[in-house]
This record gives C-alpha cells, structure tokens and sequence, in this order.
C-alpha cells in the first residue's frame, strides 16, 4: 500500500495568518499519463470530509482561492494564505493511483 | 447538485452481516464517468478505504477486507450498497458513501456489539 504522512500531526493558528501542511507518500503518485493523484480534504466537525484540491493544484467548485496546493512526485503541501475561522477541522491528503486508495493520518487546525 | 445519502441499522451483532444502502439523487447511477464507493472512518485507524464499484461492473475492494466485502449497484432503485460479512467490533465505524473523490454522503455510524 501507498504510505501517507502527514505532518504536523495538529496546528493551532491566528486568524489571518498563515498554516501550511505537509504530506508525503511513500512512491510516487505521478502517473505516466502526467497527473499526479493527490488530493487535499477537510473534514469540519460532525461533518464528512469535503474535496479542497485534486491533483496536487487545483481547486474544486466553491473553495475559496486561500487554499493552494503544490508539491509533486511524493512531497506536497497545502497552504492557507490567510486563516479563517470556518477552517478549523482536520486536513487529509489522499492518494489514487494504486489501489488501495489510501489517506494520510490528518492534521487538526485549530484557531488560536 | 449531487447528493448522497447512507442508511441502515445503527446496529450489528458480531458475526453478523452489515449491509448499507447509499442513495443518489441529482447524477445517473449509470454515469461511468465515476466510481461509486465506502469509505470508513474509526478512531483506531482513520479514514479507509473500502471498495468502488463502475457502473458497467469493474468492482476494486481493499485487499484488507476483499474476503468479507460486496459493493453493488442497484439502478432500478438508484442506489449502490455495501455488504460487510463476519464482522467484529473493529468494524465499529462511520460509514461513507462517495461519487469518485468528489462527493461524499454524510456518514452513518455502524456499532458492531452482542
């Protein structure tokens, strides 16, 4: 199985600034077709994990444009340019391009 | 807009089957654009992966749970399910319901206990 690492294991952060998060895999996720399967979720409290970033970069429908996500081959990192409150929760990365699918272990934000 | 909804007991005995139904409303269970798929999520061990099924039959489960899982489409009732054999208190979790990496049910507890 692809291993994912998630680093910090939580965050506490000032509304305005910003949070960076970590994500490594154990091989890489960069198919021959050139996309790279990697995906960024947050999961608020009491709810389901919802899509922030799909294929290492882009943004899906309705996330605002502080979430950005680089990295490539096994190293990512999700950023927030400028924390706010409704985006505290815990942060996965998540990996397609073996089976089994499989996630990174979190990291909580948490507003200071 | 896309949504899914999971249903089913709350409650299972060990060694019994757990079966989950997802429903899908505002996308054709047909669409074999994206797979249909569980997740769970339990304190011990995270988010996991369960198995996706394709409409036009391609079935992919986690080699972890392939000897006790069936996950099926169900197009005259517009829904897929999940059927989870044998199970223990480990299998104790919420369960989710997803179109492909986009879109996910709200998550049903299972509680596994006699």
């Amino acid at each position: 199985d692809v291993v994912m690492t998630q680093t910090p294991l939580s965050l506490s952060v000032t509304p305005g600034q910003p949070a960076s998060i970590s994500c490594k895999s154990s091989q890489s996720l960069l198919h021959s077709s050139g996309t790279t399967y990697l995906y960024w979720y947050l999961q608020r409290p009491g709810q389901s994990p919802q899509l922030l970033i799909y294929e290492v970069s882009n943004r899906f429908s309705g996330v605002p444009d502080r979430f950005s996500g680089s990295g490539s081959g096994t190293d990512f990192t999700l950023r927030i340019s400028r924390v706010e409150a409704e985006d505290v929760g815990i942060y996965y990365c998540m990996q397609t391009i073996q089976l089994p699918l499989t996630f990174g272990g979190g990291t909580k934000v948490e507003i200071k | 807009q896309v949504q899914l909804q999971e249903s089913g007991p709350g409650l299972v005995k060990p060694s019994e089957t757990l079966f989950l139904t997802c429903a899908v409303s505002g996308d054709s269970i047909r669409n074999d654009t994206y797979y249909w798929g569980w997740i769970r999520q339990s304190p011990g061990k995270g988010l996991q992966w369960i198995g996706s099924v394709y409409y036009r039959g391609n079935t992919y489960y986690n080699p972890s749970l392939k000897s006790r899982v069936t996950i099926l489409i169900d197009t005259s009732r517009t829904q897929f399910s999940l059927r989870l054999a044998s199970v223990t208190a480990a299998d104790t979790a919420v369960y989710f319901c997803a179109r492909g990496v986009s879109v996910w049910g709200q998550g049903t507890l299972v509680t596994v206990s006699s």
